[in-house]
């Protein structure tokens, strides 16, 4: 088992463009959260989605939208890119019916804006 | 508000020293409580929760509830400790959101 696979690994984009991260969650694992973790600082909450529908989510704006896909896999998609966008992106995936213990992490996609 | 605090960026200790790094955090209900560690070039992983009040690798975090504290304690530091530590917590149900501190980085001195 791979665990949780993001991609791609890093990823440069020019300020307002638009970009979508991807992740696969371990298997067995239906519950996928986004997190963004800027330089030198704890991972912050951005949404969490189950059974393809967002059910929580962070202080973040609607530039920052998601999907999740029947086979469990995910999208975070920003839109209008600014520079303090860049950050690692990480995911992570557990079990709904495994509480809090299941949560896995990804390696991250490093994203700079220019 | 929910908030997870790590007061200290950088805590260095020499090997076989002991090892105490502060968390404190503020939440109005039940909060769960977990230390998740980032070794070099490895993802972030859960190292501990409170509720199952187990030792990991030597390490130790008892919850005070009264000084709102989940410190993570071990009593003999050794190189491979050396690593990037997150205090975090969350509602206590199932797959809820974590939120984590700011991390404490602790460098194990030979």
């Amino acid at each position: 088992d791979a665990g949780v696979t993001q991609s791609p690994t890093h990823l440069i984009k020019t300020r307002g463009q638009q970009v979508t991260l991807r992740c696969s969650p371990k298997s067995g694992h239906d519950t996928v959260s986004w997190y963004q973790q800027a330089l030198g600082q704890g991972p912050q909450f951005i949404f969490q989605y189950y059974e393809e529908e967002e059910r929580q989510r962070g202080n973040f704006p609607d530039r920052f939208s998601g999907h999740q896909f029947p086979n469990y896999s995910s999208e975070l998609n920003v839109n209008a890119l600014l520079l303090g966008d860049s950050a690692l992106y990480l995911c992570a995936s557990s079990a709904e019916a495994g509480s809090n213990y299941g949560y896995t992490f990804g390696s991250g996609t490093r994203l700079t804006v220019v | 508000a929910q908030r997870v605090t790590q007061p200290e960026k950088l805590l260095s200790v020499f090997k076989g020293a002991p090892v105490e790094l502060k968390c404190n955090y503020s939440y109005s209900g039940s909060p769960e409580l977990f230390w998740y560690v980032q070794y070099s070039r490895q993802r972030l992983q859960l190292l501990l929760r409170h509720i199952s009040r187990e030792s990991i690798k030597g390490f130790t975090a008892d919850l005070n509830k009264g000084e709102t504290s989940f410190h993570l304690k071990k009593p003999f530091a050794q190189e491979e400790d050396s690593a990037m530590y997150y205090c975090a917590l969350s509602e206590y149900s199932s797959a809820s959101k974590i939120i984590f501190g700011s991390g404490t980085r602790l460098s194990i001195r030979p």
